[in-house]
């Protein structure tokens, strides 16, 4: 099975602040990977998928990237309205959640 | 505009089972891979079940494996997740979502808002 490890598991940033969430991957999982961010009481949204690509309707503050198993979300200005929890998803075999990174404001 | 709405949560008790559904709109159902996912209180998300288009395809982990049951009605565009033998460690908001295939990629594109079922006597 295919771990996904995240970090931090949690992270105090402060608005317009540059913040850097990444998973590492326990194999190589090519681009198969996914970023949701998940509002208190709400679902869980679509924020990046394919490791880079921007999903429809999300900020262009919001950007993924990836150097070889290890993959970033990187928020870079940030916004109140961006305070939440960010998973990442890998789809390559199966589908494995990282553990989560709580995103607070400071 | 796509919706997901789920529905058949409830309290229930261990051993027991229960049938959770999902109604689909906005869009071409039957185009769609579908999956559960869940959410233990105050957890992270855990998958729990994917089908394909015409439904002859099932995938599970193996914490479900054996007990629950993807399903679905392309005529209803509805999705079905049977649970049986339920135990506490069910206990989840479930949500259903619309998988989206992309050049080498798979995501969730769209999430229903939830449905929780409480396992306990």
């Amino acid at each position: 099975d295919i771990q996904m490890t995240q970090s931090p598991a949690s992270l105090s940033a402060s608005l317009e602040e540059i913040v850097t969430i990444t998973c590492q991957a326990s194999q190589d999982i090519g681009n198969w990977l996914s970023w949701y961010q998940q509002k208190p009481g709400k679902s869980p949204q679509l924020l990046i998928y394919g490791a880079t690509s921007l999903a429809d309707g999300v900020p262009s503050r919001f950007s993924g990237s990836r150097s070889g198993t290890q993959y970033s979300l990187k928020i870079s200005r940030l916004q109140v309205e961006d305070i939440g929890i960010y998973y990442c998803l890998q789809a390559y075999s199966a589908w494995t959640f990282g553990g989560g990174t709580k995103l607070e404001l400071k | 505009e796509v919706q997901l709405v789920e529905s058949g949560g409830g309290l229930v008790q261990p051993g027991r089972s229960l049938k959770l559904s999902c109604a689909a709109s906005g869009f071409t159902f039957s185009n769609y891979y579908m999956a559960w996912v869940r959410q233990a209180p105050k957890k992270g998300l855990e998958w729990v079940a994917t089908i394909s288009t015409s439904g002859s395809r099932t995938y599970y982990p193996d914490s479900v494996k054996g007990r629950f049951t993807i399903s679905r009605d392309n005529a209803k565009s509805s999705l079905y997740l049977q649970m049986n033998s339920l135990k506490s460690e069910d206990t989840a908001t479930y949500y259903c979502a619309r998988r989206q295939d992309g050049y080498n990629s798979h995501y969730f594109d769209y999430w229903g808002q939830g449905v929780m079922v409480t396992v306990s006597s």
